[in-house]
């Protein structure tokens, strides 16, 4: 099993439906995750962080954790246009040396 | 706001040269990194750094070393650059809590 895995896509929505994304990982005792975005040709951009199991929300984005589940989600609200980016989950694994361990990346394209 | 910057954003080498990149942070962050990225791999960890002087392999230190001679410079560098060295780099630096800030990347070419 892979440390972080993601459905590469790619993901279609219309503009203004909601996007999720998926991410689930094979350490039980990280504590630290993070969503990036990454639009083509760029680097990633960090746009959220979660600690806790639960929700956070930050605009249109929310993440959702689920220690139990091993799973961490990122919900984009009301798609643009300019959503249209790779979204790469990454986890801070203690597994080997204490490291953030990124995810494949879900291609997400948001349809005008 | 968090600003790292990378020498260069497009880089061609012949095989066999040697390469350095840089970066540098403005954040005094402790913690730098260097990934390099390709398409079906993701982001692999070349070497990363915790302090000046300091340095840890990652995942693909083959073929590559560093230098951080300075808190806020981080340098990667290819002895002897391969045709299969030819990648986006890019190095990142943590602030607490794992939360990793990237530079703008550099396109290296290696003919």
């Amino acid at each position: 099993q892979k440390e972080v895995e993601q459905n590469s896509g790619p993901l279609s929505v219309p503009e203004g439906a909601i996007a999720s994304l998926n991410c689930t990982y094979s350490d039980r005792v990280s504590q630290s995750f993070f969503w990036y975005r990454q639009y083509s040709g760029k680097s990633p951009e960090l746009i959220m962080s979660i600690y806790s199991n639960g929700d956070k929300e930050d605009g249109r984005f929310t993440a959702q954790l689920n220690k139990a589940s091993q799973y961490v989600s990122l919900l984009i609200r009301d798609s643009q246009p300019s959503d249209s980016a790779t979204y790469l989950c990454a986890v801070n694994l203690k597994t080997s040396y204490d490291k953030v361990i990124f995810g494949p990346g879900t291609s997400l394209s948001v349809i005008p | 706001d968090v600003k790292v910057t990378q020498s260069s954003r497009y880089l061609v080498k012949r095989t066999g040269e040697k390469v350095f990149l840089e970066c540098v942070q403005d954040m005094d962050h402790e913690n730098m990194f260097w990934y390099r990225q390709d398409p079906g791999l993701g982001l692999r960890l070349i070497y990363f750094s915790y302090d000046v002087k300091m340095k840890e392999k990652g995942d693909i230190p083959e073929g590559y070393s560093v230098s951080r001679e300075k808190k806020e410079r981080f340098s990667l560098i290819l002895e002897s650059a391969s045709t299969n060295q030819t990648s986006m780099y890019l190095c990142a630096t943590e602030l607490g809590l794992y939360e990793q800030y990237f530079g703008p990347g550099t396109r290296l070419t290696v003919t």
